[in-house]
C-alpha cells in the first residue's frame, strides 16, 4: 500500500524567507502528484498538478518538483507571505486510489 | 461559476442512526470523489465515480458505508448505524475528467460529522 509522508509537520519562518516542503511517497508507480493548501476550517485549494511524466510545474512564487525515481517531491515557496500560513498536503494518485500525506502546517510570522 | 457544494456543513447524531451526506460536484465534471477526515490525521480515500462506470469502492471503512451517483451528477455518501469513530469531516471533490486523478481536483468544504 501507498505510504505517503511529509516533513517536516510543522514549520515556522519570518515573512520573506524562502522554505521547501517535503513529501516522500513509498511506491514509484503513480499518475500524479498533487499538491494544496488547506486552511482551518475550510476545504482543500489545489496548488499545482504534476503528471507522472513531468519534472516540476510553476505557479507565482510556487514551484513543485517530482522525482518518481526516489519517490519525492518538493513544494518550493519563494518569499513567503503571512497569507500563505496553512496546512500543505502533498496527495499522489495511482490505480483509482488516491493517498494523502499528513500535511506540514506551515506559519509565516509577519 | 459555482464551485463543488456539500451538505449539511454540520451533523450531529446519536450513535446507530443513518445519516446521508450530499455532494453537488461542479457542473461538467466527470470525476466525483469522497474522503474523510479524521481529528489529526489525514485524508483518507473512501470512493470515486467515473462518469457512469461503477464506482471503486475499495477505500470504504466497513459495509456500513456506501455511495450513489445520481444522473451522473449529484452524489450521496451513506453511513449506516452510525459509530463515534465515523466522527470526521467528509470531503468531497470533482475533476472534470478524472482518468485515475490525471485532473486537479476541486474540494468542496465538507461535512462535520459528529457521532454522540
Amino acid at each position: 500500500k501507498q505510504e505517503v509522508t511529509q516533513i517536516p509537520a510543522a514549520l515556522s519562518v519570518p515573512e520573506g524567507e524562502n522554505l521547501v516542503l517535503n513529501c516522500s511517497f513509498t511506491d514509484s508507480a503513480i499518475y500524479n502528484l498533487q499538491w494544496f493548501r488547506q486552511d482551518p476550517g475550510k476545504g482543500l485549494t489545489s496548488l499545482l498538478l504534476i503528471q507522472s511524466s513531468q519534472r516540476e510545474q510553476t505557479s507565482g512564487r510556487l514551484n513543485a518538483s517530482l522525482d518518481k525515481s526516489s519517490g519525492r517531491s518538493t513544494l518550493y515557496i519563494a518569499a513567503s507571505q503571512p497569507g500563505d500560513s496553512a496546512t500543505y498536503l502533498c496527495a499522489v494518485s495511482g490505480g483509482n486510489q488516491f493517498y494523502f500525506g499528513t500535511g506540514t502546517s506551515l506559519t509565516v510570522i509577519p | 461559476g459555482a464551485g463543488v457544494s456539500q451538505s449539511p456543513s454540520n451533523k450531529v447524531t446519536e450513535k446507530g442512526k443513518d445519516v446521508e451526506l450530499r455532494c453537488d460536484p461542479i457542473s461538467g465534471h466527470t470525476a466525483l470523489y469522497w474522503y474523510r477526515q479524521s481529528l489529526g490525521q489525514g485524508l483518507e480515500f473512501l470512493i470515486y465515480f467515473q462518469g457512469n462506470s461503477a464506482p471503486d469502492k475499495s477505500g470504504l471503512p466497513s459495509d456500513r458505508f456506501s455511495a450513489e451517483r445520481t444522473g451522473g451528477s449529484v452524489s450521496t455518501l451513506t453511513i449506516q448505524r452510525t459509530q463515534q469513530e465515523d466522527s470526521a469531516v467528509y470531503l468531497c471533490a470533482s475533476s472534470l475528467d478524472g482518468g485515475a486523478g490525471t485532473d486537479t481536483q476541486y474540494f468542496g468544504p465538507g461535512t462535520r460529522l459528529t457521532v454522540l
